[in-house]
């Protein structure tokens, strides 16, 4: 089974609009962390937002938050007032992190959605 | 070096032929990945390097692939009688596992692979 799903292949926003990314994930662990990057046409994989599973608050940096719904094992990205430069795939990831669990500390990828953003 | 570095960033052979493929993690980073991911596609997952536990080499594609890591730091990803669906960008990320949820991961700029 897929332990994320990313369902949006590809999503269109005009800029200065928001726009959220769908992410679900699987886990049976009680620990883990959730990512998200971005990746330009350049190719370099840029690290954006992280969400720990204990934390009590959606994660947020600069233009991105992170809309964390635990019991749904959901972790939406919104990305607010986009911008031109925001057009790239981006992918979310989990990282299971409980040790004497199998996939301790291994991180796990979407197969990401294209975002492109039109102005 | 600051940041992850792969040699080399590109790579044309022919068919057959074996690749190898280095990746030179962070300083002090445990966890090392290769990922492999071919044009507008996601990540495959390869193998993965936690410290001194055995590999998690579940993603390997085939007995033609196999990765190795040298003194906890530099790894070579090694591919037998390369084949033209081989052809990828082949990235590389680490990480410090400092707890059970935190750490995320910083990858180098890929080695492309095209085979002829």
């Amino acid at each position: 089974a897929q332990k994320i799903t990313q369902t949006q292949p590809g999503m269109f926003v005009q800029e200065k609009e928001a726009v959220t990314l769908d992410c679900t994930y699987d886990t049976s662990d009680p620990s883990y962390g959730l990512f998200w990057y971005k990746q330009p046409s350049s190719g370099e994989m840029i690290f954006l937002i992280y969400q720990g599973s204990y934390d009590q608050q959606n994660a947020t940096e600069g233009r991105y938050s992170l809309n964390f719904q635990k019991a749904r094992k959901s972790a939406n990205l919104v990305i607010s007032a986009s911008q031109l430069g925001d057009s790239a795939m981006y992918f979310c990831a989990m990282r299971e992190g409980a040790s004497g669990y199998t996939n301790a500390g291994k991180s796990t990828f979407g197969d990401g959605t294209t975002l492109t953003v039109k102005p | 070096g600051a940041g992850v570095s792969q040699s080399p960033s590109n790579k044309v052979t022919e068919k057959g032929k074996d690749v190898e493929l280095r990746c030179d993690p962070i300083s002090g980073h445990t966890a090392l990945y290769w990922y492999r991911q071919s044009l507008g596609q996601g990540l495959e997952f390869l193998i993965y390097f936690q410290g001194n536990s055995a590999p998690d080499k579940s993603g390997l594609p085939s007995d033609r692939f196999s990765a190795e890591r040298t003194g906890g730091s530099v790894s070579t990803l090694t591919i037998q009688r390369t084949q033209q669906e081989d052809s990828a960008v082949y990235l590389c990320a680490s990480s410090f596992r400092t707890g059970s949820e935190t750490g995320e991961l910083f990858f180098g700029e890929g080695s492309r692979l095209t085979v002829l």
